[in-house]
């Protein structure tokens, strides 16, 4: 399975900071995705990042991409109370899509 | 809205029964999948369609079916056979082979079996 890993499981942080989030998975990509996901709900796609791009920016969020290592970063800054959810990466393969296990972001007001 | 759309959303089944989750979009999407999320965990692929009439086994397909004979249903059946049924279940369309984009995700539907 090329299933991705994400790195912490759980983070805690304070309003206002940032907040970073690690995935690694195993085989080549197409793209990869991230996604949150707020409790007993579905996922909500937040950013896109394709197999030749190394950054890319949407609002608050930051995504890295290094394909050498097989890894990805999710930034999101001056967090708020709001995103306190689950953040899934990704990664696509010829449409067929595999998600990691989450890291679930507290950020306390 | 476009959109998908999950049901129930909350079901309850006796050991030995099959159940349906019913999975409609409308987003002339071609591609469909249907997850498996249990308790803190990721999400696991249980079945996907790229195309009417065609679908793919994913890693956790035993014990599971699909149908996928129109472009917006992509229903799924708990058979019997799945020894752990109980779990939320999430839909997903996307626009499927040739393009680079995001899936779309129903609100889901968790299912306990009693």
């Amino acid at each position: 399975s090329q299933q991705g890993e994400e790195d912490p499981q759980a983070l805690s942080i304070q309003e206002g900071e940032n907040a970073t989030m690690n995935c690694s998975y195993k085989t080549s990509i197409n793209n990869l995705q991230w996604y949150r996901q707020n409790s007993g709900r579905g996922l909500v796609h937040l950013i896109l990042i394709r197999s030749n791009e190394r950054e890319k920016h949407s609002g608050r969020l930051r995504v890295t991409l290094d394909t050498s290592k097989k890894s990805s970063s999710l930034l999101i800054t001056a967090s708020r109370a709001a995103d306190t959810a689950s953040y899934f990466c990704a990664t696509d393969n010829f449409n067929k899509f595999y998600f990691g296990s989450g890291t679930k972001l507290n950020v306390k007001p | 809205d476009g959109g998908i759309t999950q049901s129930p959303k909350y079901l309850f089944r006796k050991e030995g029964q099959n159940v349906t989750l019913s999975c409609e979009q409308n987003l002339n999407h071609d591609a469909m999948y249907w997850y498996r999320q249990d308790p803190g965990q990721g999400l696991r692929l249980i079945y996907y369609s790229q195309i009417v009439n065609d679908f793919q086994k994913g890693d956790i397909a035993e014990g599971y079916s699909v149908s996928r004979e129109k472009k917006e249903s992509f229903p799924l059946t708990v058979t019997s056979a799945q020894k752990n049924p109980t779990a939320f279940y999430l839909c997903a369309s996307g626009l499927g082979q040739g393009f680079i984009g995001e899936l779309f995700f129903g609100e889901g539907s968790r299912l306990t079996v009693l």
